[in-house]
C-alpha cells in the first residue's frame, strides 16, 4: 500500500539556521502531496501542497518540489523563526485510486532557539 | 467561521469502559474524516463520511469502534470496550467538496489504563 517515510527528529535548531525535512514516499497511483504542520495546542494546518511531479509547492518561506524520479517531497526554510517550532507531517493522496483518505509519515518535531 | 472542533480535549479511561468522542465539522462541509495517532506512530486514517452515509470505513480497526453521524452533521466516535492500544491522538478534518482541503481539529487524546 501507499506509504510515507519522513525525517523523525526530534530537531533543535538556532533561529535562522537552514531547515531540510527529507520525505520519500511510495504510491501505486500519481499522488498529491502535501506537508501539515502541527503547532503546539493547534489542530494540523496544511502548510503547502503539489499535485504534479515538479510542482513547487510553497508558503511562509518553506518550500518543496514534487520529484517523481526521487519519489521526494522534501521540505526546506531558508532561515527559520522561533515561531516555525512545531510537528511537521508529510502526507499524500492517491486521488486517482478513488480514495480521499491521507497517508501521512510520523511527523518530526522542530524546536528553533532564539 | 469556526473551525472543526473536538470534544473532549483530553480522556482517561479505564480498560472496559466506553467513551464517545465528538467532532463538529466546519458548517457547511459535507465530508468528515476521523484518524488516529497512536504514540510515536503515523496518523492514520479511519474512516470517512459524506454527509451522513460511510464512504470509506477501510481504516477502522476492530468491531469495537463505531462511528456516527445523524443528520450530516457532527459525528461521533465510540470505543467500546476501550483496550489498552486505543490510546492515542483522534484526530477529525472536514472538507467543504470531494478531494478538497482536509481541515483539522486539535485532536482527542485518549488515555486507556
Amino acid at each position: 500500500g501507499d506509504s510515507v517515510t519522513q525525517m523523525e527528529g526530534p530537531v533543535t535548531l538556532s533561529e535562522e539556521a537552514f531547515l531540510t525535512i527529507n520525505c520519500t514516499y511510495t504510491a501505486t497511483g500519481y499522488p498529491s502531496l502535501f506537508w501539515y504542520v502541527q503547532y503546539p495546542g493547534e489542530g494540523l494546518q496544511l502548510l503547502l501542497k503539489a499535485t504534479k511531479a515538479d510542482d513547487k509547492g510553497s508558503n511562509k518561506g518553506f518550500e518543496a518540489t514534487y520529484r517523481k524520479e526521487t519519489t521526494s517531497f522534501h521540505l526546506e526554510k531558508g532561515s527559520v523563526q522561533v515561531s516555525d517550532s512545531a510537528v511537521y507531517f508529510c502526507a499524500l493522496s492517491d486521488r486517482q485510486g478513488g480514495s480521499e483518505k491521507l497517508v501521512f509519515g510520523k511527523g518530526m518535531k522542530l524546536t528553533v532557539n532564539p | 467561521e469556526a473551525g472543526v472542533t473536538q470534544f473532549p480535549s483530553h480522556s482517561v479511561i479505564e480498560k472496559g469502559q466506553t467513551v464517545t468522542l465528538r467532532c463538529d465539522p466546519i458548517s457547511g462541509h459535507d465530508n468528515l474524516y476521523w484518524y488516529r495517532r497512536v504514540m510515536g506512530k503515523e496518523i492514520k486514517f479511519l474512516l470517512h463520511f459524506v454527509k451522513e452515509s460511510k464512504q470509506d470505513e477501510s481504516g477502522m480497526p476492530n468491531n469495537r469502534f463505531l462511528a456516527e453521524r445523524t443528520g450530516g452533521t457532527y459525528s461521533t466516535l465510540k470505543v467500546q470496550p476501550a483496550e489498552l492500544e486505543d490510546s492515542g491522538v483522534y484526530f477529525c478534518a472536514s472538507s467543504q467538496v470531494r478531494q478538497g482541503e482536509q481541515y483539522f481539529g486539535p485532536g482527542t487524546r485518549l488515555t486507556v489504563t
